[in-house]
């Protein structure tokens, strides 16, 4: 059973920094694409950014580009979202999803239960 | 950016009822969208994809529809476990985009 687990988030002034991890299980974590989506309060989704399997090609939505940062650890099976210079509107409850293929965002077969990213001085 | 519109942004339906999601691309998309079920407090749910395939395991009385920038999803019978928000998605472009939702419940 594909299991994902989101963990990091937290309260972070404007202007921190946070990484988010997700510890995956179940399924063979190389070979998949990784996504980030998140969701601020009452809202709908938003894509964040991606990863493909062995991680040299990263993608990312316009509002995070410079400042956030995806990574995966093959041999911890574990996806990271570093976020810096981190703004208001970027609280949100963030997701991790696996991908069905390698390669770009595609379709987001199984996902964690999301970690709350709360930014407020 | 591949803009996504969904239409109604809710609706309220008997159970029983036959209820239709419709989901707008801004640009020909061809097939690449797919369909997601948000419980409340919960994480998404990937229903449909491919514009027309549903997922295993998912009951047969969701379905998708269309190609280019006109997509449906129907629920053939409502029933009460489907109350939830519904989320198309497009992957044809980066960024990956979704569409607003639309929020069913139960009249």
């Amino acid at each position: 059973e594909v299991q994902l687990l989101e963990s990091g988030g937290g309260l972070v002034p404007p202007g921190g920094s946070l990484r988010l991890s997700c510890t995956a299980s179940g399924f063979t974590f190389s070979i998949y694409a990784m996504t980030w989506v998140r969701q601020a309060p009452g809202k709908g989704l938003e894509w964040v950014s991606g990863i493909n399997g062995i991680g040299d090609n990263t993608y990312y939505a316009e509002s995070v580009k410079g400042r956030f940062t995806v990574s995966r650890d093959n041999s911890k099976n574990t996806l990271y979202l570093q976020m810096n210079s981190l703004r208001a509107e970027d609280a949100a409850v963030y997701y991790c999803a696996k991908d069905d293929y390698d390669g770009n965002p595609s379709r987001f077969s199984n996902w964690g239960q999301g970690t709350l990213v709360t930014v407020s001085s | 950016d591949i803009q996504m519109t969904q239409s109604p942004s809710s609706l309220s339906a008997s159970v029983g009822d036959r209820v239709t999601i419709t989901c707008q691309a801004s640009q020909d998309i061809s097939n690449y969208l797919n369909w997601y079920q948000q419980k409340p407090g919960k994480a998404p749910k990937l229903l449909n994809y491919d514009a027309s395939t549903l997922e295993t395991g998912v009951p047969s009385r969701f379905s998708g529809s269309g190609s280019g920038t006109e997509f449906t999803f129907t629920i053939s019978s409502l029933q009460p476990e489907d109350i939830a928000t519904y989320y198309c998605q497009q992957y044809d472009n980066l960024p990956v985009t979704f569409g607003p939702g639309t929020k069913v419940d139960i009249k």
